[in-house]
């Protein structure tokens, strides 16, 4: 069975500061892929990074960067001078790749808070 | 904007009805998924469709059933409605069951009264 802890359930900082939202799976598959998403208080649920488990290499999209540690079974996404607009439950999610269909596995999210 | 179209975006019913959600599929995406978010339970996949057949079943409820159509688009059944239907409803889509990522629509929010 596929699972993915997210433990800190909101996290609150000031506008400007760094902020590293941490994500831990677990998974039999040796072939995954590993998703974040934003869900905004609108509602709706944004795609931000897909990562396969065969690609450890960090990425960096604008402020926004995620560590990918195999190792530790982690994906953890840091957002850099955090901004009031990054208010938002993020969710981390697996999924596997295999005939039984590729559902994603989501945490429990972590409401982040962005003060100004 | 996703390309994935549900409607009712709300839906406010009794206890013991029946509601039909709608899922129109991003163009060219032949695979519909639905997930059902809720204060308990949080996201959890219900079930997948492919090109008008069952891919793939999660946590979904006897009560609960769907269909894709010819035209791709999909629906969620949800019959004898209990207090902890109350939930928002997301249909997502991608180009095959294999192909990543899903794309979610805005999502249908159901309250159960």
């Amino acid at each position: 069975a596929q699972k993915v802890t997210q433990a800190q359930t909101e996290i609150s900082v000031v506008e400007k500061e760094d902020v590293t939202l941490d994500c831990v799976y677990e998974t039999r598959d040796t072939t995954y892929y590993l998703f974040w998403y934003k869900q905004p208080p609108s509602g709706e649920l944004v795609f931000l990074i897909r990562r396969n488990s065969f690609d450890e290499q960090n990425e960096i999209s604008g402020r926004y960067s995620w560590n990918f540690q195999k190792s530790t079974s982690s994906f953890n996404f840091t957002i850099t001078a955090s901004q009031v607009v990054d208010s938002a439950v993020y969710f981390c999610a697996l999924s596997g790749l295999n005939n039984a269909g590729n559902m994603l596995t989501f945490g429990g999210g972590t409401r982040l808070m962005v003060k100004p | 904007d996703s390309g994935v179209t549900q409607t009712p975006k709300h839906l406010i019913t009794a206890t013991g009805q029946r509601v039909t959600l709608r899922c129109s599929p991003r163009s060219g995406d032949l695979s519909v998924y639905w997930y059902q978010q809720s204060l308990d339970q949080g996201l959890q996949f219900l079930i997948q469709y492919y090109n008008g057949e069952e891919r793939a079943k999660g946590n979904i409820l006897e009560r609960f059933s769907a269909q894709q159509f010819p035209d791709l688009h999909s629906e969620l059944n949800l019959s004898s409605l209990e207090l902890g239907d109350s939930a928002l409803y997301f249909c997502a889509s991608s180009v095959s069951p294999d192909s990543q990522p899903q794309h979610f629509g805005d999502g249908t929010r159901l309250s159960i009264l």
